[in-house]
């Protein structure tokens, strides 16, 4: 099936920076969604993005939903321990009640305290 | 308190054995999935189902099979056809509506020798 191209596929910070990471797409989407997983457990929604160029908060957290509707990125400010997990992209291409999203393979972030 | 329950979080089994994967929610959500997930390759949907008596294949369907008999429920059997059947497996839900996205449960690790 077809997957999204996430970036960067792991990265290692220290506490305290800035991270980002982004998710493109070959079609157009109508649906951007974050979700953070950490070990052993299942996907935690984070950010749901509904309209292109739509930029949505959630804490130190920011998710934008590209204006071409095939890019989004996601941005985590002044990083902390409890940040670390791996972050996927999602996105959906149809309207209605059909909820099969497209997933991206996820970006793995760890955190120097 | 509303939620999804998988059980159990481990599972062990004999190759050639089939076993059924245990998924609830008690969050009326009509609709359900299944995903597998493997190191470094993101979430993989298996099959999902909108309504009670409905379901249909997802992108790696072969190997496993399942059924819907209940709002509630969802169970996931991975028959002996399945050739790597060693993976997590996650179920999800949601319910109808525009804003209305997958959640999910928290798993389980299946492992077969």
């Amino acid at each position: 099936g077809q997957q999204l191209n996430q970036s960067p596929q792991s990265m290692f910070i220290q506490e305290g920076e800035d991270v980002s990471m982004n998710c493109t797409s070959s079609s157009i989407f109508n649906t951007w969604l974050w979700y953070k997983q950490e070990p052993g457990e299942g996907p935690v929604l984070l950010i749901a993005l509904y309209k292109a160029g739509e930029l949505t908060s959630n804490g130190r957290l920011t998710a934008q939903f590209g204006i071409t509707r095939k890019d989004s990125f996601l941005n985590i400010s002044a990083s902390i321990p409890s940040d670390v997990g791996i972050y996927f992209c999602a996105g959906r291409e149809n309207a209605g009640n059909n909820r099969k999203l497209i997933w991206g393979l996820g970006t793995s972030l760890g955190v120097n305290p | 308190d509303g939620g999804i329950t998988q059980s159990p979080k481990y599972l062990f089994r004999k190759e050639g054995q089939n076993v059924t994967l245990s998924c609830e929610q008690n969050l009326n959500h009509d609709a359900m999935y299944w995903y597998r997930q493997d190191p470094g390759q993101g979430l993989r949907l298996i099959y999902y189902s909108q309504i009670v008596n409905d379901f249909q294949k997802g992108d790696i369907a072969e190997g496993y099979s399942v059924s819907r008999e209940k709002k509630e429920s969802f169970p996931l059997t991975v028959t002996s056809a399945q050739k790597n059947p060693t993976a997590f497996y996650l179920c999800a839900s949601h319910g109808q509506g525009l804003n209305y996205e997958q959640y999910f449960g928290p798993g389980t690790r299946l492992t077969v020798t």
